[in-house]
């Protein structure tokens, strides 16, 4: 599995729209990149996944260049709700085909 | 559908105790796994199932723990004998492989071990 390189913490404020960037230097022709977010007390909830270009869900998008070594989690007018850990991952394809491997994750802080 | 259930949400036992955690996963979903969660190690996979067949255990930190899935809608996870650094959130997750689609993974709220 690609191994993944992420800040280990971000803070940022209510309104402002937060970029998180993920490193997978290594990532392999059929690898998928998936984000998880993780409250405390909390499993971890599936946020977005895409394999290039550009995807956009009601939760966030997620940027991915053509070279797909890198990829952007993009979080618009965040709210202190939006307080957590996010994880991105690289390597699962069709959601099953192989256990996920969570790094340490970015600790996102909003402040009033 | 209710999502991955786990049970119990708590539980402090006493060291040499054998501990079951138990998982229900989400309908339909044909992957399972259980993972185990402390501030020292982050998220670590400790095994994984599909269509009921253990896949990869390599995650099993000792003999000591177990798991089983003796059907499509039920797992346990068995620590025998527990001990304190067994101390953790275990974290059970369901996901299905549909062709031609992506899906991610279900994991349950968890069940917090304590071990004294």
């Amino acid at each position: 599995l690609a191994k993944t390189t992420q800040p280990i913490s971000m803070d940022s404020y209510e309104g402002q729209e937060v970029n998180i960037t993920c490193s997978h230097n290594n990532i392999a022709t059929n690898d998928y990149i998936t984000w998880y977010q993780q409250f405390p007390s909390q499993g971890p909830r599936f946020i977005i996944q895409g394999y290039k270009t550009k995807v956009t869900n009601e939760v966030a998008s997620l940027f991915i260049p053509a070279d797909r070594k890198s990829s952007t989690l993009s979080l618009p007018r965040v709210s202190l709700s939006d307080t957590a850990v996010y994880y991105c991952l690289v390597g699962v394809k069709g959601g099953g085909a192989d256990g996920l491997t969570f790094g340490k994750g970015t600790h996102l802080i909003i402040q009033p | 559908d209710a999502g991955v259930i786990q049970s119990p949400r708590h539980e402090v036992t006493e060291m040499g105790q054998e501990v079951t955690l138990r998982c229900k996963p989400i309908s339909g979903h044909d992957y399972l796994f259980w993972y185990r969660q402390t501030m020292m190690r982050g998220l670590e996979l400790l095994i994984y199932f599909n269509n009921n067949v253990p896949i990869d255990d390599s995650g099993m930190p000792e003999d000591r723990f177990s798991a089983k899935m003796p059907n499509a809608s039920f797992s346990t996870l068995k620590i025998q004998p527990s001990e304190p650094r067994d101390s953790a959130v275990y974290f059970c997750a369901s996901s299905h492989a549909g062709q031609g689609a992506h899906y991610g993974y279900t994991f349950g709220s968890g069940t917090r071990l304590t071990v004294v």
